[in-house]
């Protein structure tokens, strides 16, 4: 089945700075990577996600890349703000069914 | 208006009771699903209900049920609770021609 490794567990950046987020998967049916948001006490909300045709995708100051090549994909945050402070998970889905998560990665921005 | 929603929010019970908790969204999605989130953020699936029919069951210990009595809703019944089912259980729905999961806000079970 599928395994989604992601590194960093634990980001601190500065307000301003950029973070970056890295998630590698294992199964090369896997067509699509959405990137999830989750604030202390609430469910996880999807930030960004790319699907397995494209290389990369990009919304205001976030942006995902993937390397089907290589199997990973990374999660890009530009002008980093306290708001951004959350747990941030990549999940990997073969045609939107088998969701695997990744175990997190918990960015806290320091103003 | 909230899109996936999750009855109660928070439920504290003994060990050995049995407890439900509900889901719904009105989003017209066809496709439910409960994940389980342990103290350490581990997000794990454990079932998928497609047009009120199970799609997967990741090796959840039999005590645990999903009953989906129509599109919209789908419930997690747990008999015999245990110390370990302690956890956040999120409920999520996707449309089945997309992709995106929608998650609703968790319940937060606490097991004494």
């Amino acid at each position: 089945g599928e395994n989604v490794e992601q590194h960093p567990s634990t980001l601190s950046v500065q307000e301003g700075d950029s973070a970056v987020i890295k998630c590698t998967y294992s199964d090369s049916a896997s067509n699509y990577f959405p990137w999830y948001k989750q604030e202390l006490g609430k469910g996880p909300q999807l930030i960004i996600d790319i699907r397995s045709n494209v290389g990369e995708k990009k919304d205001q100051r976030i942006a995902v890349t993937l390397n089907k090549t290589a199997k990973h994909f990374s999660l890009h945050i530009t002008e980093t703000q306290p708001e951004d402070s959350a747990v941030y998970f990549c999940a990997a889905s073969s045609h939107g069914q088998n969701f695997v998560f990744g175990p997190g990665t918990r960015l806290s921005v320091l103003p | 208006d909230t899109a996936v929603s999750q009855t109660p929010k928070y439920l504290v019970t003994q060990m050995g009771n049995d407890k439900s908790i509900k889901c719904e969204q009105n989003l017209g999605h066809d496709t439910m699903y409960w994940y389980k989130q342990d103290s350490k953020k581990f997000l794990k699936i454990m079932f998928s209900y497609n047009n009120k029919e199970l799609i997967i069951n990741e090796t959840v210990p039999n005590r645990f049920s999903p009953k989906s009595p129509d599109k919209a809703h789908l419930n997690l019944h747990i008999n015999s609770l245990e110390l370990g089912d302690s956890a956040v259980y999120f409920c999520a729905s996707r449309d089945r021609t997309k992709e995106t999961q929608y998650f609703g806000p968790g319940t937060r079970l606490l097991v004494l």
